[in-house]
């Protein structure tokens, strides 16, 4: 069964940091890209950065350039996103997302990690 | 950056009608890079169409998409139950990627 779990959310105060993973299985990890969305409370979706199967292609979003930093780890058929400096808009669902390598719609998603920051 | 406007906002229909939703963005998106999601509470969205008209893997033929340039259309022939939900555009085709605001189906 092809899967994507994600991990690693939680109430952060803002300034704070925190490691989202997301671990797949039931398909060729290292052959897409992978992209993390979010959904802010009662809100639309934002896709925040993607990454291509080889890690040759990044992408962020301006509104979170400079402090989010996505990562994978093809051995491990992990997608990790370092976010930093939090703020209180980054409250949202983080989703985990595939996509054919260089095409960017997603095809499976996660059920997503929520980030609440608050002080 | 392509905005993508959908409408309407809200749709109330019965079960057995037929749905149009409409998603139209702000300058022309390249090869139809264009894909449907259907998000219903609570849980993560789900691929319906992607290059404006193919059906993702396992979706029912009584979803359709069609379309190109700035005008597509996400169209569900006759209502199920379970079709009531949240509906998203997303263009693909230059950067930055960019979705709808949505759609909200309700039963009427």
């Amino acid at each position: 069964e092809v899967q994507l779990v994600e991990s690693g959310g939680g109430l952060v105060q803002p300034g704070g940091s925190l490691r989202l993973s997301c671990a797949a299985s039931g398909f060729t990890f290292n052959t897409y890209t992978m992209s993390w969305v979010r959904q802010a409370p009662g809100k639309g979706l934002e896709c925040i950065s993607y990454i291509s199967s080889s890690s040759s292609t990044v992408y962020y979003a301006d509104s979170v350039k400079g402090r989010f930093t996505m990562s994978r780890d093809n051995a491990k058929h992990s997608l990790y996103l370092q976010v930093n400096s939090l703020r209180d808009d980054d409250t949202a669902v983080y989703y985990c997302a595939r996509g054919p390598d260089f095409y960017y719609y997603m095809d499976v998603w996660g059920r997503g990690t929520t980030v609440t920051v608050s002080s | 950056e392509i905005v993508l406007t959908q409408s309407p906002g809200t749709l109330s229909l019965s079960t057995g009608e037929r749905a149009t939703l409409s998603c139209r963005a702000s300058q022309s998106i390249g090869s139809s890079y264009l894909a449907w999601y259907q998000q219903k509470p609570g849980q993560a969205p789900r691929l319906l169409i992607y290059g404006a008209s193919s059906r993702a893997t396992g979706i029912p033929d009584r979803f359709s998409g069609s379309g190109s340039g700035t005008d597509f259309t996400l169209t569900i022939s006759r209502l199920e139950p379970e079709d009531f939900a949240v509906y998203y555009c997303q263009q693909y085709g230059s950067s930055p990627i960019t979705f709808g605001q949505g759609t909200r189906l309700d039963i009427k």
